[in-house]
Formats: structure tokens, C-alpha cells, sequence
């Protein structure tokens, strides 16, 4: 399975862009990029995916290298809420597409 | 909708004894997943169902646990025998699948049940 790696954690400001790396040099043409979120002790949530084109919504934005061998997510304005470990992960097509790899992801710390 | 539901949200049990766990996907979700979480492992898929059916349980860490799916409101993972390092949180997920590949669907998640074998 592709694999993901990700920075163990990182820190951001109250009301600041936040950009959350992740490196997937192994992904295939097929592969969706999704992210999820685990809140402290909370299921993880999804958060945005996408396959080529950058994506926003009401949570995020997804920006996909043009290679596809890295993405980032960013959150606008980040909020003591989105204090969370974020998960950077590969959907591929077929048989394991159910079958999520989550990794360590990325822990956010959000400053006040 | 309530969303996921599980129970009991904490269980402390002492080595040996049997643990079930018990899973209420979302209504109308024809996939289910059991997840494990540790601070060791991070998120581990144990085992999912596909309209009740078992499709892939090569997570599932030993015989000693085992998964049922009796009908499509209702999953339960149990553990006989505990042991304390089958402590970790246990999490439950559904989703809607739309002809086979929609990379759209989300999978649920439920709270978790947090297991603590002495």
C-alpha cells in the first residue's frame, strides 16, 4: 500500500493559516488523497479529499502538487478547535479501497 | 441522526475474563469497520463487514477476538479471552458505498470504547 509521511507535529497561532504537510512519493494515478481529524477523545472525522485539482470547503483547502508526490492542508484561520492530530491518507481504487492506512499524522497544537 | 453508536463507552475487565464490545452503524450504511487505537500502534483496521458479510478481517490480531455482524443495525467485536495488552480504545465506523467506488464516501466514526484489562 502507498504509504504517507508526515511532520509528528506542529504549531500554529489562534486566527493564523495553518499548512499541513504530506509526502506521498509512491502514489499512483488512481490514488484519492483524503484527510481526516481526531479531536482529543474523539473519533477521527473527515475533513476534505481529492484526486488532482485543489479542493476547498467549508472546513478546508486541499492544495495537490502538481506531481502528486505531496499535498497540504490548510486551514485558513485555525481556531483552539481545530487542536487535533490530522491524518493524511490514500484511497486506492479496488479491493483495499475501504482498507484506511493512518499512519501517526500530524499533531496540531493551536496557540491562543 | 444520532450518528455512530457505542457501547459501553468505558469497560474495565480483569485478565481472562470476555469483553463485547458493541457497534449501531449509521441507518442505511452498508459498510462497517472495527478500528483499535494505541498510543504503540496509532489506528489499526481490524476488521470490516460489507452488508453484514465479513470481507476483510486480516487485522484481527489473534483468535482470540472475534467480530459478528447479525444483522445490518448491529456489530459486535469480542475478546475471550482479555489480556492487558488488549487495552486500547476501540472505535467503530459505517459508510455508504455507491456502486463499488465512490471516493466520496466518508467513512463514521463512533466515540470509541475505551478498554482497560487489568
Amino acid at each position: 500500500d502507498a504509504k504517507t509521511t508526515q511532520p509528528n507535529s506542529m504549531e500554529s497561532n489562534e486566527e493564523e493559516p495553518v499548512h499541513l504537510p504530506c509526502n506521498h512519493s509512491t502514489i499512483s494515478g488512481t490514488d484519492y488523497i483524503h484527510w481526516y481529524r481526531q479531536l482529543p477523545s474523539q473519533g477521527p472525522e473527515y475533513v476534505i479529499h481529492g484526486l488532482t485539482s485543489n479542493v476547498n470547503n467549508r472546513m478546508a483547502s486541499l492544495a495537490i502538487a502538481e506531481d502528486r508526490k505531496s499535498s497540504t492542508l490548510i486551514l485558513h484561520r485555525a481556531t483552539l478547535r481545530d487542536a487535533a492530530v490530522y491524518y493524511c491518507i490514500l484511497r486506492a481504487p479496488g479491493y483495499n479501497f475501504n482498507k484506511f492506512y493512518f499512519g501517526s499524522g500530524t499533531k496540531l497544537n493551536v496557540k491562543p | 441522526d444520532a450518528g455512530v453508536i457505542q457501547s459501553p463507552r468505558h469497560e474495565v475487565t480483569e485478565m481472562g475474563q470476555e469483553v463485547t464490545l458493541r457497534c449501531k452503524p449509521i441507518s442505511g450504511h452498508d459498510y462497517l469497520f472495527w478500528y483499535r487505537q494505541t498510543m504503540m500502534r496509532g489506528l489499526e483496521l481490524l476488521i470490516y463487514f460489507n452488508n453484514n458479510v465479513p470481507i476483510d478481517d486480516s487485522g484481527m490480531p489473534e483468535d482470540r477476538f472475534s467480530a459478528k455482524m447479525p444483522n445490518a443495525s448491529f456489530s459486535t467485536l469480542k475478546i475471550q479471552p482479555s489480556e492487558p495488552r488488549d487495552s486500547a480504545v476501540y472505535f467503530c465506523a459505517s459508510s455508504l458505498v455507491d456502486g463499488g467506488y465512490d471516493p466520496y464516501n466518508e467513512q463514521f466514526f463512533g466515540p470509541g470504547t475505551r478498554l482497560t484489562v487489568l
